[in-house]
């Protein structure tokens, strides 16, 4: 079952702009939330987390936006650039168990 | 500091076969989890170790196992192959602090597994 998921499988924005990716959950368990950045042929790369008990964490470009009640958390880019290209996954954490989103490919165009 | 390595980086083999795939976690890191990524389920979490003890475990079927050595190297194992297991595998490790879920993992390349 898919307790985390990413409806939107790509997103393309132009740089300069806001790119925003959305992440939603079903399970009240989660308590701490992850968003990873992955290029081809790596491996994923921490970005940014929040717990549950903040509902919003910010650094530097990157903004992650926490609605517990939505049961829904977004990551904000700001301002996008080229090299934010990737493909992102959001993670939740909870009850000694972590689910991945099947992640959004962003395409940032110069 | 060296990063996550993971060997090999490519791997073919038949149904039924076994297969070992090894993770060499950033030095002075304990935990080291890994995780299977396909297309259709995204990125799911297959076990965790720290201290040689299998900490966490998902939600996978006993044919996939796991160890992890004195010196935190981790290998796992999967025994009689499914096409289905075709997949990246991806091992991360994170800090000695104890904290699996919060602390910062450190993913590693991953190992490309294809079973015809």
């Amino acid at each position: 079952d898919q307790q985390v998921k990413q409806n939107s499988p790509s997103l393309s924005v132009q740089e300069g702009r806001i790119s925003i990716l959305n992440c939603d959950y079903t399970n009240s368990m989660f308590d701490y939330f992850l968003w990873y950045k992955k290029y081809p042929a790596e491996g994923p790369t921490f970005l940014i987390s929040i717990s549950s008990i903040k509902d919003k964490n910010e650094d530097g470009r990157f903004t992650v936006f926490l609605n517990k009640s939505a049961k829904h958390l977004s990551l904000h880019i700001v301002p996008s650039q080229p090299g934010d290209s990737a493909v992102y996954f959001c993670a939740a954490v909870g009850n000694n168990d972590m689910r991945f989103g099947a992640g959004t490919r962003l395409t940032v165009k110069p | 500091k060296a990063g996550v390595t993971q060997t090999p980086r490519y791997l073919i083999k038949t149904r039924g076969q076994q297969v070992t795939l090894s993770c060499s976690p950033i030095s002075g890191h304990r935990s080291v989890s890994w995780y299977q990524q396909t297309p259709g389920q995204g990125l799911q979490f297959l076990f965790e170790y720290f201290s040689e003890t299998q900490r966490n475990k998902g939600n996978f079927p006993g044919r996939f196992s796991g160890r992890q050595f004195s010196n935190s190297r981790s290998e796992m194992n999967v025994s009689t192959l499914e096409l289905g297991d075709s997949a990246l595998y991806l091992c991360a490790s994170t800090s000695s602090s104890g904290v699996w879920r919060t602390d910062t993992q450190y993913f590693g390349p991953g190992t490309r597994l294809t079973v015809l």
